[in-house]
């Protein structure tokens, strides 16, 4: 059974950067054609793809924030840590990790429950 | 800058049939954009209702199902219930590993 639990801060400063963690099960990231991919929701608004990371620590990011994310594997912890830097009010969201595959092109299939995070001074 | 474009907001009578679409700001979409649905409700992560443009995902009711329709892709739910009442989200596939979500469909079952 697969499960994705993300984590870390709910409240951070503007400019300040986020780092947040998906710890997941069932599955491990060094296997060939498995991927995590994180993906944001503002409150009331759409979700929003960030970035993936595959198997073999290959990295694709949304083009429009690629100058501010970075995406990291831990294989043996089976983790998976995003970072976002410069953060700004508008970056307040709740931020999912999803499991993908490369049979679908790495589609989100299974995801976390999502955690929130307020940006805010 | 792909914008991926959805309904805001539809309404269906309990029992009915509504079709929601998935279109691209520039060009139309085909199958090789392998676009996917998702249904999610308040205070939970989406679930996957169809991918690969018409493969349902286990334990979905047949009553969803998807398509192209013309220059877009389709989710069709035939007989809708009240508990259908949710935000629908498709996602087009782009290439090299990246995704592009739409901006959802709020839809309403009265």
């Amino acid at each position: 059974q697969i499960t994705l639990k993300e984590s870390g801060p709910t409240l951070v400063k503007p400019t300040q950067t986020l780092t947040l963690t998906c710890t997941f099960s069932g599955f491990s990231l060094s296997t060939s054609g498995v991927g995590v991919v994180w993906i944001r929701q503002p409150p009331g608004k759409a979700l929003e793809w960030l970035a993936l990371i595959y198997w073999d620590d290959d990295k694709r990011y949304s083009p429009s924030l690629k100058s501010r994310l970075t995406i990291t594997k831990d294989t043996s912890k089976n983790q998976v840590v995003l970072t976002m830097t410069n953060m700004d009010p508008v970056d307040t969201a709740t931020y999912f990790c999803a499991h993908g595959t490369s049979n679908t092109y790495y589609r989100p299939a299974k995801w976390g429950q999502g955690t929130l995070v307020t940006v805010s001074s | 800058q792909t914008v991926v474009t959805q309904e805001p907001s539809f309404s269906v009578s309990p029992g009915g049939t509504v079709t929601l679409t998935c279109g691209l700001s520039s060009g139309s979409v085909s199958a090789s954009y392998y676009p996917s649905w998702y249904q999610q409700t308040p205070g939970q992560p989406p679930r996957t209702l169809i991918y690969s443009t018409n493969a349902r995902s286990s334990g979905v009711p047949d009553r969803f199902s998807g398509s192209i329709l013309g220059n877009k892709a389709a989710l069709t739910i035939t007989g809708a219930q009240a508990d259908d009442e949710s935000d629908y989200y498709c996602v087009l596939y782009m290439g090299s590993g990246i995704w592009v979500f739409g901006g959802g469909t709020e839809l309403t079952v009265l």
